[in-house]
């Protein structure tokens, strides 16, 4: 299985403010996704990560609110850009593994913007 | 579109019981098919997951069984606890494409002493 962790696991931010989140894998992964869980809510894909090149943006996501790299196969951010307090969710990392694509998820980052 | 349905949207047990819960999906040509659990708060922890040329999974109390041609896939919880509250999602990801899973909505389970 893979083991995935993220920074912070949580931050209290102020409006108009941007919040970078860190996600990292002990091993390499083939695919990366990001999403989003709102309060009382289902989870929501934001993105997937590609490494080396622009990621790839659901439905209703920009790159320019929710810019995202993948330098490598292991390591990728996430940045919540010019936040309000409609941003306020759980940010999680996934990946997919390479041996029978189990899909695995980090413990999240808990996000509160006032 | 794949679309993923969770059946019941919630549910409230005695401790001890045996539940089941359900997962439907529209497309049956999936990769396969994983089954979540998910604590208050917390990231999702891997159950299950069944490929699709297999009908069945256990780990321990659970058995999570796939049917691909009528699209659903059902979680069987034996003997349930109190520390088995927590909200269980199913994911199914696209076959022959970008592999993007599409994910129920969940079922929140109370297992009360």
């Amino acid at each position: 299985s893979a083991v995935i962790s993220q920074k912070p696991s949580r931050d209290i931010c102020q409006r108009g403010t941007s919040l970078t989140i860190q996600c990292q894998v002990d091993s390499q992964v083939t695919m990366m996704f990001w999403y989003r869980q709102q309060p009382g809510q289902s989870l929501t894909l934001i993105a997937t990560a590609n490494q080396g090149s622009e990621a790839t943006y659901e439905s209703g996501f920009v790159i320019d609110k929710f810019p995202i790299s993948r330098p490598n196969l292991t390591f990728s951010t996430l940045t919540v850009s010019n936040m309000s307090p409609e941003d306020s969710s759980i940010y999680l990392c996934s990946v997919v593994g390479i041996r029978l694509n189990e899909q695995f998820f980090g413990p999240g980052t808990r996000l509160t913007v006032l | 579109k794949q679309e993923v349905t969770q059946i019941p949207a919630a549910l409230s047990v005695p401790e001890g019981e045996n539940l089941v819960l359900n997962c439907s999906f529209t497309d049956s040509a999936i990769y396969n098919l994983q089954w979540f659990r998910q604590d208050p708060g917390k990231g999702l922890t891997s159950l299950l997951l069944i490929q699709s040329s297999q009908r069945e999974q256990t780990s321990g109390r659970l058995n999570a069984s796939l049917d691909k041609s009528s699209g659903r896939s059902t979680l069987y919880i034996a003997a349930s606890q109190p520390g088995d509250s927590a909200t269980y999602l199913c994911a199914v990801p696209e076959a022959g494409g970008s592999y993007i899973p599409t994910f129920g909505r969940g079922t929140s389970l109370i297992v009360h002493p």
